[in-house]
């Protein structure tokens, strides 16, 4: 079972609400990752975790907040966001972040819409 | 210069024809290589994935590595309607989860 499940599907908020895209996988993969990407666009890594640990932040701005609370699952808790924010958003895990077991299996993403 | 450099299309192409795309990379540093396939408004599906030079086969598909060139390019035989999508080929890096992607061919199979 190669899934990664993500919620929910769509969000739509205000540039002064808090929310949460929940992301899980159970295929024991030890490396979690979220990604930003806007239309016509590749996806930019945002947010690398590995073995629980945050492993790499790509500059993001400190309106998004990782959390790994265990191996399964990772959340992205978003404050004050700007419109400019809105995209699909991804999250991808891999058996492991370094050697040959590091392919990156996604997962369907979260529209977000920042009003 | 973009460090993986692939043509955004769009391709169209009749059913059943062969289909080529390809990518270009500048760092040699990174030795995993990717296809994947994105249908509009949805994540992107791992199609192949290899971390050697020559061919890797998977059904109607090949992925085909060539180091000494930095090419890298994906083989859709027999296409399908189904096929059609946005295809983005991504260089990784062996150690730090990084992937660096292409822009992304789009591809429209006609019936």
């Amino acid at each position: 079972d190669t899934e990664v499940t993500q919620t929910p599907k769509h969000l739509v908020m205000g540039m002064t609400n808090k929310k949460s895209l929940k992301c899980e996988q159970h295929m024991g993969h030890r490396a979690m990752y979220w990604y930003k990407q806007k239309a016509k666009k590749p996806p930019e890594l945002m947010f690398v975790y590995s073995y629980e640990k945050l492993s790499i932040n790509e500059s993001v701005p400190s309106r998004f907040s990782p959390e790994c609370p265990n191996s399964s699952l990772l959340n992205l808790h978003l404050h004050a966001l700007q419109p400019e924010d809105s995209a699909l958003y991804l999250c991808a895990s891999s058996q492991e972040l370094a050697g040959v077991f590091n392919e990156q299996f996604f997962g369907p993403g979260t529209r977000l819409t920042v009003l | 210069q973009k460090e993986v450099e692939q043509d955004p299309g769009p391709l169209s192409v009749p059913e059943g024809a062969i289909v080529s795309l390809n990518c270009t990379y500048s760092n040699s540093a990174f030795q995993y290589f990717m296809w994947y396939r994105q249908y509009s408004r949805k994540g992107p599906e791992l199609l192949m994935y290899t971390y050697s030079s020559g061919n890797k086969e998977d059904g109607r598909f090949t992925a085909q590595v060539d180091k000494s060139s930095k090419y890298i390019s994906l083989f859709i035989r027999d296409s399908q309607p189904s096929d059609s999508a946005t295809y983005l080929c991504a260089q990784g890096s062996g150690n730090t989860g990084k992937l660096i992607f292409g822009q992304g061919t789009t591809l429209q199979v006609k019936p």
